[in-house]
């Protein structure tokens, strides 16, 4: 299967622990999207990587939070002291290389649980 | 700010019935619209969209008219079927912003048979 991929599907940790998720785009896309999903909302946007530059973040993006994509490749979204308030699927997406027309590439996503 | 409303769920409807799920939405300039689906299991896919006023996405027997003057995107099926049971959101993409979508809350359609 050649679409978004996303792992680990499912973590749990205890407060205060640092998670990292990892998401693997559609290999010939050079746009990659992080977003965020909680219970009865809809996904939010975070960051956004165009090749291995991350072009965008948003103000729900604090400190804790690291997302990088070094070789334009694949990215990871770190989350370090994570907080029960981080409970919440973490969405990947990907796009490109032509131009850009709003259609993204999601991934299932990557549920995180905070104890 | 940009926001997307979307209609308070879940719907749940008989096979063969007529489907419309509101969305309105808040934007400066001319957003494009969208219409996510995600099917039990399975991640978000765009089902239809929209890039100025008066256009009509379509697709899989739905459509969708992009109406400015009611800051609309209003999605119809004339004959909904038991695969059609997903959850629907509705997306907004600011005018240049391309793909930094902002979502509705999503409403979830459950078709019985």
């Amino acid at each position: 299967d050649t679409g978004v991929s996303q792992n680990p599907r499912h973590k749990i940790t205890k407060r205060g622990q640092n998670v990292t998720f990892r998401c693997d785009p559609i290999s010939e896309h050079n746009r990659l999207y992080w977003y965020r999903q909680t219970l009865g909302q809809g996904p939010e946007f975070l960051t956004y990587f165009q090749n291995e530059a991350q072009l965008e973040k948003s103000r729900l993006l604090s400190d804790r939070f690291s997302a990088e994509r070094p070789k334009g490749s694949f990215s990871t979204l770190e989350i370090q002291r994570t907080e029960q308030g981080d409970s919440a699927m973490y969405l990947c997406a990907s796009s490109g290389p032509r131009r850009d027309t709003g259609e993204l590439f999601f991934g299932e996503g990557s549920r995180l649980t905070v104890l | 700010g940009n926001s997307v409303t979307q209609m308070e769920g879940p719907v749940t409807l008989s096979e063969e019935a007529f489907l419309t799920i509101n969305c309105t939405y808040t934007a400066t300039g001319y957003p494009s619209l969208f219409w996510y689906v995600q099917y039990p299991g399975e991640g978000l896919q765009l089902l239809l969209k929209a890039t100025k006023a008066d256009d009509k996405g379509s697709n899989k027997g739905f459509e969708a008219t992009y109406r400015k003057e009611t800051t609309s995107f209003h999605l119809e099926k004339g004959s909904v079927q038991v695969s059609d049971s997903a959850v629907y959101f509705c997306a907004l993409s600011p005018t240049g912003a391309n793909s930094k979508l902002t979502f509705g809350k999503g409403i979830t359609l459950s078709v019985r048979p």
